[in-house]
């Protein structure tokens, strides 16, 4: 089955620890994306990549950073910067970014919580 | 700039009754527009699309307008069942490349 998985689905790390957050697409996707869900909000974006090799800044991107060295892996690394990253966290993905007519596809999501 | 007003939730329902959850956003040109619903714990799934002006989304009983005039995009069900409780979120297409804006959602409780 295609699709795209996250692990672990609950994380937990102490204060000042960094923590990285796997996302894996096997839709042979060109763009991938981050976001972050608090309770009562919407979506924010953290980072995106229309491409390998390539990724740029969302709207709240500090304290964290990404990598995208493979077409289907797109990990985020939640750094001791970030101030609260108790969070929901969800990697998304769609097949053309250019297309702004494709939607995007989601992962379960990983919820982190800082201790 | 861009931006994605819903109506506030918990939105409480009987089954059978009828759901209507408002969007309006504010956009330059003409956004592709996306409702996404959200089941516990789960990530974001596409509900319905619509692309241009006055085109109708559609699917599982819920239907969206495109209303440029308006600016809205207000999504509806004639007749709710308790597995639609889930959070429900509008979102326009406000970039080239495709950036979604997500409004804060609206929690949906059908009960039986």
């Amino acid at each position: 089955d295609g699709g795209i998985t996250q692990s672990p689905k609950y994380l937990f790390r102490k204060e000042g620890q960094n923590v990285t957050l796997s996302c894996e697409q096997n839709l042979n996707h060109d763009a991938m994306y981050w976001y972050r869900q608090d309770p009562g909000q919407g979506l924010r974006l953290i980072y995106y990549s229309q491409i390998v090799n390539d990724f740029q800044k969302g709207d709240i991107a500090e304290g964290y950073s990404v990598s995208r060295e493979k077409k289907e892996s797109f990990p985020l690394t939640v750094t001791s910067a970030q101030k609260n990253p108790t969070a929901f966290y969800l990697c998304a993905s769609s097949p053309d970014p250019a297309d702004r007519d494709n939607e995007q596809f989601f992962g379960p999501g990983t919820r982190l919580t800082v201790l | 700039g861009d931006s994605v007003t819903q109506m506030e939730g918990p939105v409480t329902l009987s089954e059978e009754a009828f759901l209507t959850i408002n969007c309006t956003y504010t956009a330059t040109g003409y956004p592709s527009l996306f409702w996404y619903v959200q089941y516990p714990g789960e990530g974001l799934q596409l509900l319905l699309k619509a692309t241009k002006a006055d085109d109708k989304g559609s699917n599982k009983g819920f239907e969206a307008t495109y209303r440029k005039e308006t600016t809205s995009f207000h999504l509806e069900k004639g007749s709710v069942q308790v597995s639609d409780s889930a959070v429900y979120f509008c979102a326009p297409v406000t970039d080239s490349w495709g950036k979604l804006q997500f409004g804060a959602g609206t929690q949906v409780v059908v009960t039986p």
